[in-house]
């Protein structure tokens, strides 16, 4: 089993819709959890972080954590062609100093 | 300007030889890393080392041997550079505010291409 799971795409949402993206983790230590976004052919950006239980919002993004049921997400309102990018989740373990990557998921914004 | 920075950008080169990958960054951080991303896209760390003193180390070929000469530089040097070596090497730094939190700011990738 992997460390942690996204479903790779490609996820294609209609401009304007809600982009939900989902990660699941198989450490139930895990304290911090990321979500980066991820141009073609550029580096990974942060866009969130969440460490505890329920929902935080920035702006159009909303970050869901549910810790008994090992499940991050990560919700785009008002979804732009300009969010088309591959979205991915790390997660840190209690005490780790690494983040362990997912897979990612290809999101594509149709216009 | 640049946070992080990489260079070269884009590397190719034959089988068998040696490169090195260099990193530096400006944001006064205290911690540095490497990852690799393969074709699939799956971002995975190799080394970090933390005011110069390796910190972690995973299972990789100890052909790939990091060197951080100040907490501000970590270049990798790999040595009979192999095929499977080809993918995108990402440096990445951070300021560890408490144990539970901790942003990456990640370098714009070093493309290795090896024939």
């Amino acid at each position: 089993q992997k460390e942690v799971e996204q479903n790779s795409g490609p996820l294609s949402v209609p401009e304007g819709a809600i982009a939900s993206l989902n990660c699941t983790y198989s450490d139930r230590g895990s304290q911090s959890f990321f979500w980066y976004r991820q141009y073609s052919g550029k580096s990974p950006e942060l866009i969130m972080f969440i460490y505890s239980n329920g929902d935080k919002e920035d702006g159009r993004f909303t970050a869901q954590l549910n810790k008994a049921s090992q499940y991050v997400s990560l919700l785009i309102r008002d979804s732009q062609p300009s969010d088309s990018a591959t979205y991915l989740c790390a997660v840190k373990g209690q005490g780790a100093q690494k983040l362990v990557f997912g897979q990612g998921t290809r999101l594509t914004i149709n216009p | 300007d640049t946070a992080v920075s990489q260079t070269p950008k884009y590397l190719v080169t034959q089988m068998g030889n040696d490169k090195s990958i260099k990193c530096e960054q400006n944001l006064g951080h205290d911690t540095m890393y490497w990852y690799k991303q393969d074709s699939k896209k799956f971002l995975k760390i190799m080394f970090s080392y933390n005011n110069k003193e390796l910190i972690i180390n995973e299972t990789v070929p100890n052909r790939f041997s990091p060197k951080s000469p100040d907490k501000a530089h970590l270049n990798l040097h790999i040595n009979s550079l192999e095929l499977g070596d080809s993918a995108v090497y990402f440096c990445a730094s951070s300021q560890a505010r408490g144990w539970n939190q901790e942003t990456q700011y990640f370098g714009p990738g070093t493309r290795l291409l090896v024939l």
